[in-house]
């Protein structure tokens, strides 16, 4: 089955720093990543994914990029702001498509 | 429109005791997911629901854990004689097309302490 790993699982930012989170995963047969952002005693929700035909997709200040032959796609927040804290994880399908396997998922905290 | 709901939203019970856990996903959304979600920890997945049937159970941690899908939507999560450890969250999902390639909405979740 897929096999996803996220880095880092904390991350700590100045406010209006950027943010990195990366996630490799191991089925070469996943073709859609999406990224939830889940705060503090809520529900995940989807704040950007990507599919394997695209390279980048920017939204704002969040953009995501897919590198298909390394397995291997990252969460860029640029500018960051304390709304911004929460925890985010990554998801890869796999071969199994009606199964996603998340990350473990990265907290980021934003200092203002 | 509506998004997921799941009921109840706390359950507090007593080790040995079952727990039915209850979600209602968006309507005509086919796919279902169940996830368990332990304090500060990521998503486990436990089963997901095409329609119906359960093609992946893997995750399930015992067979003390099942769940079932009527009507390609609602689904109940039973979990028997529990124990301390199974206090978590456990969230629901759903997906509009019939696999993880598309967006999953996901409920308030169920908020399980086995004393």
């Amino acid at each position: 089955g897929e096999n996803v790993e996220q880095h880092p699982s904390t991350l700590s930012v100045q406010e209006g720093d950027s943010a990195v989170i990366k996630c490799t995963y191991s089925d070469s047969a996943s073709n859609y990543f999406p990224w939830y952002k889940q705060e503090l005693g809520k529900r995940p929700q989807l704040i950007i994914d990507i599919r394997s035909n695209v390279g980048e997709k920017k939204d704002q200040r969040i953009a995501v990029t897919l590198n298909k032959t390394a397995k291997h796609f990252s969460l860029h927040i640029t500018e960051t702001q304390p709304e911004d804290s929460a925890v985010y994880f990554c998801a890869a399908p796999g071969t199994n498509a009606g199964k996603s396997t998340f990350g473990d998922g990265t907290t980021l905290t934003v200092k203002p | 429109g509506a998004g997921v709901s799941q009921s109840p939203s706390n359950k507090v019970t007593e080790k040995g005791k079952d727990v039915e856990l209850r979600c209602d996903p968006i309507s005509g959304h086919t796919a279902l997911y169940w996830y368990r979600q332990s304090l500060g920890q990521g998503l486990e997945f436990l089963i997901y629901f095409q329609g119906n049937s359960a093609p992946d159970k893997s995750g399930l941690p015992s067979d003390r854990f099942s769940a079932e899908r009527t009507g390609g939507s609602v689904s109940t999560l039973t979990i028997q004689r529990t124990q301390q450890e199974d206090s978590a969250v456990y969230l629901c999902a759903s997906t509009r097309g019939g696999s993880s390639y598309n967006e999953q909405f996901f409920g308030p979740g169920t908020r399980l302490t086995v004393l």
